[in-house]
């Protein structure tokens, strides 16, 4: 099975800071990584997918990159309504798996 | 406007079996892969189960394989999880889930508000 490992495993930042949030595959899942986010009592939403695409209706400060193993996603300006869970999953080859999560805080 | 509807979760005992539904609208139900994803309380996503649109593909997570059964029927645009010999383990929140291709390696698009599975003795 593909493992994922996210970090950091919570974060706390200021609005209008830039955040990066890290992914890694144990093997490579070429452009098959997708990022999700999840608000307490909520059902999780997607954000990228693909590494790389926007998500119609997804604010732009939202943006992936990556490929092989390494992935990265970077909120431009973190706002209010982005304290939530952000996971990462990989939709390679089955069994499909997430990473652990990453929860952001804003200060 | 696209809705999955989950029904069917409840309290059981270890050992003992529960079959999850999904009801499916507002989009054409045959066209899409479908997934079942849980989360247990206060942890992460877990990925279960998916089924291509016409049930062809289907695999599992390493957790439930040979215990859970996915399956759907198209003609009543639902998506069924049938959980045997349940575990404590398997206590968790029931997300149905929408992919956005035929088969299930795309990404989830639509998910459900979720079905609470609880087992315990």
């Amino acid at each position: 099975d593909i493992q994922m490992t996210q970090s950091p495993f919570s974060l706390s930042a200021s609005v209008g800071d830039r955040v990066t949030i890290t992914c890694r595959a144990s093997q490579s899942i070429s452009s098959y990584l997708n990022w999700y986010q999840q608000k307490p009592g909520k059902a999780p939403k997607v954000l990228i997918y693909a590494a790389s695409g926007l998500q119609s209706g997804v604010p732009s400060r939202f943006s992936g990159s990556g490929s092989g193993t390494d992935f990265t996603l970077t909120i431009s300006s973190l706002q209010t309504e982005d304290s939530a869970t952000y996971y990462c999953q990989q939709s390679y080859s089955t069994p499909q798996t997430f990473g652990q999560g990453t929860k952001v805080e804003i200060k | 406007e696209v809705q999955l509807v989950e029904s069917g979760g409840g309290f059981v005992q270890p050992g003992r079996s529960l079959r999850l539904s999904c009801a499916a609208s507002g989009f054409t139900f045959d066209d899409y892969a479908m997934h079942w994803v849980r989360q247990p309380p206060g942890k992460g996503l877990e990925w279960v189960s998916g089924i291509s649109y016409n049930s062809g593909s289907i695999a599992y997570a390493d957790s439930v394989k040979g215990r859970f059964a996915i399956s759907r029927d198209n003609a009543k645009n639902s998506l069924y999880l049938q959980m045997n010999s349940l575990r404590p383990e398997d206590t968790a929140l029931y997300y149905c889930a929408k992919d956005t291709g035929v088969q299930y390696y795309y990404y989830i698009g639509v998910w459900g508000k979720g079905t609470t599975v609880t087992v315990s003795s």
